[in-house]
């Protein structure tokens, strides 16, 4: 059974940087796009971009672009999201979500497995 | 971008009715990829339907998914009482992928 298994809740300053983990177990890793979506309290689900381990592939949505940086470790089949110049918009829970293995490299992004959520709340 | 409009943004029903959800793309999704989640409060997101019609093992066979090119719909054909909860539906045809606004399925 895949599981994904994300970091603790963080209060950060704004301006400050987070960056966020997501571990994976029950599965493979390497050729499965990792999603990172984030969640304002009251609000809907927005994705923020992900990275395919394998090839060290990302891709981002231009709203964070900049700002986002998805890494992976292979070896411990870790993914991270590092967000910068963290603003008070930016508490939300983020999530990270597991894709299919597919050949068409957009098709893998389906999020289907997801960690659990880590809340980051922005305050002075 | 693909902006995704879904429609309504509540829907009161009764348990044993059928429900049934709309998602407008504002440009065709390339391959229908168009996937529904449900979630629930305090929860992540569950899959339920991908590639427009597809269910992944699990997914009761109440939930159906149709529609190509812009305009997508997931029927939920007897709600059950689990079933009330806010549904999203998601491209991931083209970057960046977008999630629609979501509807709400209330019990009436």
């Amino acid at each position: 059974q895949v599981q994904l298994v994300q970091s603790g809740a963080e209060v950060k300053p704004p301006g400050s940087s987070v960056k966020v983990s997501c571990k994976a177990s029950g599965g493979s890793f390497d050729s499965y796009a990792v999603s990172w979506v984030r969640q304002a309290p009251g609000q809907g689900l927005e994705w923020m971009g992900g990275i395919i381990p394998m090839f060290g592939t990302t891709l981002y949505a231009p709203k964070f672009q900049g700002r986002v940086t998805v890494t992976a470790d292979e070896s411990t089949s870790t993914a991270y999201m590092d967000l910068s110049s963290l603003m008070s918009e930016d508490t939300a829970v983020y999530y990270c979500a597991r894709g299919r293995d597919e050949v068409d490299i957009f098709a893998n992004y389906v999020p289907v497995y997801w960690g659990q959520g880590t809340l980051v709340t922005v305050s002075s | 971008e693909i902006v995704l409009t879904q429609s309504p943004g509540t829907l009161s029903l009764s348990p044993g009715e059928r429900a049934t959800l709309s998602c407008r793309a504002s440009q065709s999704v390339r391959n229908s990829q168009v996937a529904w989640f449900q979630q629930k409060p305090g929860q992540a997101p569950r899959l339920l339907i991908f590639g427009a019609s597809s269910r992944p093992t699990g997914v009761p066979d109440r939930f159906s998914g149709s529609g190509s090119g812009t305009d997508f719909t997931l029927s939920i054909s007897r709600l059950e009482p689990e079933d009330f909860a806010v549904y999203y539906c998601h491209q991931y045809g083209s970057s960046p992928l977008t999630f629609g606004g979501g509807t709400k399925v209330e019990i009436k």
